[in-house]
């Protein structure tokens, strides 16, 4: 049984470039989670989504980043324009009925801004 | 959500039992308790969660102060792959895991 998927593992992209970050849950998992990781920091939440719903995005930046999780295909989390201050760990998880479910995570994207 | 504290890191032998503490004094009553831990360059991996009483699963245990004011994640013997951060997280509504910075453990060989 795989577990959460995310690619790419690293990203590099230059400052004003779009970044896409994707993430396939685990199978059956209907419930997904973005959070950011600073160097030296925990993580931070960002979005909670639920297939074709934003469920709470109070975490999310208010310009540039966004999140979907379409009916079919993975969540995508992408971010604009990038700047230096993106640059950080981006982790998925996903967890089977939400609420205080077990969340799963994935191993992450590292995105880098030059 | 409820706020955590923790010490920023801790040792242990290995083979040895480890008993991480965290406190989390402003806890409600439908708060859980979830513990989770981070190894270098990898995602969080669940540990364990609890609301009142103590649980036990495979990978460790976990004791609740009566007052529910501080928790303790125990591991029973330490091996060299448990070196990692160790989170507690205090939730009521799982959409929003605070992590914190942790607890980072290392284990003496």
């Amino acid at each position: 049984n795989a577990g959460v998927m995310q690619n790419p593992r690293h990203l590099v992209r230059r400052r004003g470039q779009e970044a896409r970050l994707r993430c396939s849950p685990m199978k059956g998992h209907s419930h997904v989670y973005w959070y950011r990781q600073l160097p030296e920091e925990g993580l931070k939440f960002m979005v909670y989504l639920q297939k074709e719903n934003i469920i709470d995005e109070s975490g999310m930046p208010k310009e540039r980043f966004s999140a979907e999780f379409p009916k079919e295909g993975p969540s995508i989390l992408r971010i604009q324009q990038v700047v230096r201050g993106d640059s950080a760990a981006y982790f998925c998880a996903s967890s089977l009925a939400g609420g205080l479910d077990t969340q799963y995570f994935g191993p992450g994207t590292r995105l880098t801004v030059l | 959500d409820a706020k955590t504290t923790q010490p920023n890191s801790m040792e242990s032998n290995e083979e040895e039992p480890v008993h991480l503490p965290c406190n989390h004094s402003t806890i409600s009553g439908t708060d859980y308790i979830h513990w989770y831990r981070q190894l270098p360059s990898q995602g969080p991996e669940y540990v364990i969660h609890g609301l009142t009483s103590n649980v036990n699963n495979r990978m460790a245990s976990l004791a609740i102060a009566e007052d529910r004011k501080s928790s303790t994640l125990i591991l029973h013997r330490a091996t060299l792959r448990d070196a990692a951060v160790y989170y507690c997280i205090v939730s009521n509504t799982g959409n929003q895991f605070y992590f914190g910075t942790g607890t980072s453990l290392t284990v003496i060989p």
